[in-house]
């Protein structure tokens, strides 16, 4: 049983549009990060959100963290070929992480 | 700055043979953590340290060892390979503990058991 469930898990769009990548769980959580990872190259933060409610953009890319803390979701506007990749949530109880399934962006030309 | 790097980059074996994964750090982190890779589900957590000389178990620590000697170096051992343990392997580092932390990882380890 995944502690983290994103949704969708794959997902392939045309420049240019918006799409919204959700992960979801029945825990509550202090903080939650974003990662993006490309193939053959290791995971990278793009966000941590630690406040319920909270939203933080970072260009075109826009995170929330629900306001009970046990959900996010990450909205990019105007999808660009360099935003393909496996975005992946992750958070943590103490000192062990648990990652989300991933969700597998294909933005198309 | 290389940051974290894991050697070897792929590596094939066969069931019942051993290997040592090796992690290196130059970010002076405290924490060093081994995930695996698998499609469909994301990425586990094998074992972590929390200093030198410190490790513990994480969400599927059976069938691998860990030892951390060194602050800069995390290794990740396999005894006895088992086909179910064909993943990519990932080493990450942070400066703390706790989930505000950034992780740091290397570009993996692709490992397959035969």
């Amino acid at each position: 049983t995944q502690l983290l469930e994103q949704s969708p898990q794959f997902l392939s769009i045309q420049e240019g549009e918006n799409l919204t990548v959700y992960c979801n769980s029945s825990s509550v959580f202090s903080s939650l990060q974003w990662y993006r990872q490309e193939p053959g190259e290791g995971p990278v933060l793009l966000v941590t959100v630690v406040t319920g409610g909270e939203v933080k953009k970072l260009k075109r890319l826009t995170f929330q963290f629900g306001d009970a803390r046990k959900d996010s979701s990450l909205h990019i506007t105007a999808a660009q070929p360099g935003d393909t990749g496996l975005y992946l949530c992750a958070a943590n109880t103490g000192n062990q992480f648990y990652f989300g399934t991933g969700t597998s962006l294909t933005v198309i030309p | 700055n290389a940051g974290v790097t894991q050697t070897p980059k792929f590596r094939v074996l066969k069931t019942g043979q051993s290997m040592t994964l090796l992690c290196a750090q130059d970010m002076n982190h405290e924490y060093m953590y081994w995930y695996r890779q698998d499609p469909g589900m994301g990425l586990r957590l094998i074992h972590y340290s929390v200093g030198e000389g410190t490790t513990a178990k994480g969400e599927v620590p059976d069938g691998y060892n860990v030892s951390r000697l060194k602050k800069q170096n995390f290794l990740l051992g396999l005894e006895s390979a088992a086909p179910s343990q064909t993943s990519v392997y990932f080493c990450a580092s942070s400066q703390l503990g706790g989930g505000r932390q950034p992780q740091h990882f290397g570009d993996g380890t692709r490992l397959s058991i035969l």
